[in-house]
């Protein structure tokens, strides 16, 4: 099976500029997990979607915001982008999403750089 | 916050176990522990996960106390390519969020 691929992988931005990252989960997956990775403040939880839906969302600002499509295929897209905004983005996709059945499989990340 | 302790830092010399610890004191009745790593600027990597037995597969062994307030991952022979941070974490049975801690970075000593 293919794994969580992420695109795109390497990605410069300034701010004031907005962003859409894409994440393919692994076939058959339905939940989609997204987190920011920083040197300070490192993996932090943005929020996850199930069947379209939010079920989870981390303590982030409204600029921060995400979809799923029908297919499990998800989008996080920030807006206004701040150089605190600079991480690595990445994406887990399971099954179900709960922890009794089911693991997150993470994919390689987007580095996202804000200048 | 994240619900678990584990050490800055540890080394290990290649071939012997490594045997990471992890601290999760206030860890409830329907939270599983789980275990990543992830080798620089990857995406984490899952190793291995349990509620209250002891649990091992191709990559590690997990050794949960009776009173599920600590529990120690187990590389047996550690390689150079097993270098990385490793995080303990503990989840909920439903929902799908993950705090990670700052984890455990592994350094393999040649």
């Amino acid at each position: 099976k293919a794994g969580v691929t992420q695109t795109p992988r390497y990605l410069i931005k300034t701010r004031g500029q907005q962003v859409t990252l894409s994440c393919s989960p692994i076939s058959g997956h339905r939940s989609v997990s997204w987190y920011q990775q920083t040197p300070g403040q490192g993996l932090q939880f943005l929020f996850e979607y199930f069947s379209e839906t939010q079920r989870n969302k981390g303590n982030f600002p409204g600029r921060f915001s995400g979809r799923q499509f029908s297919n499990s295929r998800s989008e996080m897209n920030v807006s206004t982008l701040e150089l605190g905004d600079s991480a690595l983005y990445l994406c887990a996709s399971s099954a179900d999403g709960r922890a009794s059945t089911d693991t997150q499989y993470f994919g390689p990340g987007t580095r996202l750089t804000v200048l | 916050d994240a619900k678990t302790t584990q050490p800055p830092s540890m080394d290990c010399a290649e071939g012997r176990a490594a045997n990471l610890p992890c601290n999760h004191s206030t860890i409830s009745g329907n939270e599983y522990v789980y275990w990543y790593r992830q080798i620089h600027s990857q995406g984490p990597q899952y190793i291995i996960h349990g509620l209250k037995n002891n649990e091992t597969n191709e990559m590690a062994s997990l050794i949960i106390t009776e009173d599920r307030k600590s529990s120690t991952l187990i590389l047996p022979h550690a390689t150079l390519r097993d270098t990385a941070v490793y995080y303990c974490i503990v989840r909920v049975a439903s929902g799908d969020k993950i705090i990670f801690g700052k984890g455990t970075r592994l350094h393999i000593l040649p």
